[in-house]
């Protein structure tokens, strides 16, 4: 069993639509967890981070962490094609572990 | 403030062949890690450098993989003698603060490998 799974799609929706992406793990030391956009032909880049449970709002996007189930995602709202790209989840512990597990991202379509 | 760069975006070789990959942090920044994604599967940590001195290597996967950073500016990731297994897409990050935590990485574009 992979320690982070992650649907690599891909995800195809409308313009404006709600876009839900999730992440299950299996690692209970995980306390940081991360979503990354990723454009084609370029690197990871952060789009939010949360600590330990709970959520966090960031304009359109939403990050969620259930840890009793396990469980993150990653709402965005009013999707724009310009979302149209691959959302990598990623998770450490604490403790000062700064090595991400990642999963193997979801690719994202946004059609206008 | 200019991100991390890697060079080359993209090189083909033979099997058997060397390749170095180069990253060059943004500036300031004493943590570098490189980490590489094979098709198909995630992003995997290989090692990480604190100034010059290697911090953490136990993602390496074999001995033909030999990283350096002289100095504590830019790195390289030597592959000799290339497999073609070891085609994938290897990136570079770096950050500021030590240990540092997952969050506080900088990616750069990485450098897409094909063996063949």
């Amino acid at each position: 069993q992979k320690e982070v799974e992650q649907d690599p799609g891909p995800l195809s929706v409308p313009e404006g639509a709600i876009v839900s992406l999730n992440c299950t793990y299996s690692n209970s030391a995980f306390q940081y967890f991360m979503w990354y956009r990723q454009y084609s032909r370029k690197g990871p880049e952060l789009l939010m981070y949360t600590y330990s449970s709970g959520n966090k709002e960031d304009g359109r996007f939403t990050a969620q962490v259930d840890k009793s189930s396990k469980y993150i995602s990653l709402f965005i709202r009013d999707s724009q094609p310009s979302d149209s790209a691959t959302y990598l989840c990623a998770m450490s512990a604490s403790g000062g572990s700064y090595i991400p597990t990642f999963g193997r991202g979801t690719s994202l379509i946004v059609h206008p | 403030e200019a991100g991390v760069t890697q060079f080359p975006s993209h090189s083909v070789i033979e099997k058997g062949q060397t390749v170095t990959l180069r990253c060059d942090p943004i500036s300031g920044h004493d943590n570098l890690y490189w980490y590489r994604r094979v098709m198909g599967k995630e992003i995997k940590f290989l090692l990480h450098f604190v100034k010059e001195s290697k911090q953490d290597e136990s993602g390496m996967p074999n001995n033909r993989f030999l990283a350096e950073r002289t100095g504590g500016t830019y790195s390289t990731l030597k592959v000799q003698p290339a497999e073609l297994e070891d085609s994938g897409v290897y990136f570079c990050a770096s950050s500021q603060v030590f240990p540092g935590l997952a969050h506080e990485q900088y990616f750069g574009p990485g450098t897409r490998l094909t063996v063949t």
